[in-house]
């Protein structure tokens, strides 16, 4: 099944304590992209990957880091997490010049 | 900061209606326009993708875009209850830089 996969699902943390959220595709696609979704506020885009190890920011980057070392996996660390950082995140993914993206099922995170 | 506005809503239209969901966008040089829809507590779908001027009809649905205007919209024919969801808009800007911006969204509501 083509799906998009994040882990974890929910994440309470504390402020200061790092983390990575791990998304994961099996299309073969070369453009991933992380969002966060927040009331009033959308979707915004934090990272987006073309391929592997091609990066570059979003709107929103502040305080996130990205790595793309296999087409697959696309994980987003927050190396020190803060209460503004508290949202939904979503991974999502396509292929490079369609930009028709699946997205993952999700990631609230909550840091106190 | 390049935009994408819609009318938050809700907009409310009976059972067996054409819903009618508008899109602006500021940056005159994008060239890909995506529609979204989001049930509550779920992930974004993609419902339909429109790259050029005119309408693009796919079963119920129809997008339209006029790039003069910088107007994208989605006409829904013969709503049903299960398109009571939240519609994204969103778009791919100019500048060789492959940004996604997304409008706030605009939440349906089909009356039965």
């Amino acid at each position: 099944e083509a799906q998009v996969t994040q882990n974890p699902r929910y994440l309470i943390t504390v402020t200061g304590k790092k983390l990575t959220v791990t998304c994961s595709q099996n299309m073969n696609h070369e453009y991933m992209s992380w969002y966060r979704q927040d009331p009033g506020l959308g979707l915004r885009q934090i990272y987006y990957s073309m391929n592997v190890e091609v990066t570059d920011k979003g709107d929103v980057p502040e305080g996130y880091k990205v790595s793309r070392k296999e087409k697959r996996n696309f994980p987003l660390i927050l190396e020190s997490p803060s209460p503004n950082q508290t949202s939904l995140y979503f991974c999502a993914s396509s292929l490079f010049g369609s930009y028709e993206q699946y997205f993952g099922p999700g990631t609230r995170l909550t840091v106190t | 900061q390049k935009e994408v506005e819609q009318n938050s809503g809700p907009l409310s239209v009976p059972e067996g209606a054409i819903a009618s969901l508008n899109c602006t966008y500021s940056d005159r040089g994008s060239q890909s326009f995506f529609w979204y829809r989001q049930y509550s507590g779920k992930s974004p779908e993609l419902i339909m993708s429109i790259y050029s001027n005119g309408d693009k009809e796919d079963g119920r649905f129809t997008a339209q875009l006029n790039k003069a205007s910088q107007y994208v919209s989605l006409l829904i024919r013969d709503s049903q209850p299960s398109d009571s969801a939240t519609y994204l808009c969103a778009v791919i800007g100019s500048g060789g830089y492959q940004k996604v911006t997304f409008g706030i969204g605009t939440k349906l509501q089909v009356i039965p």
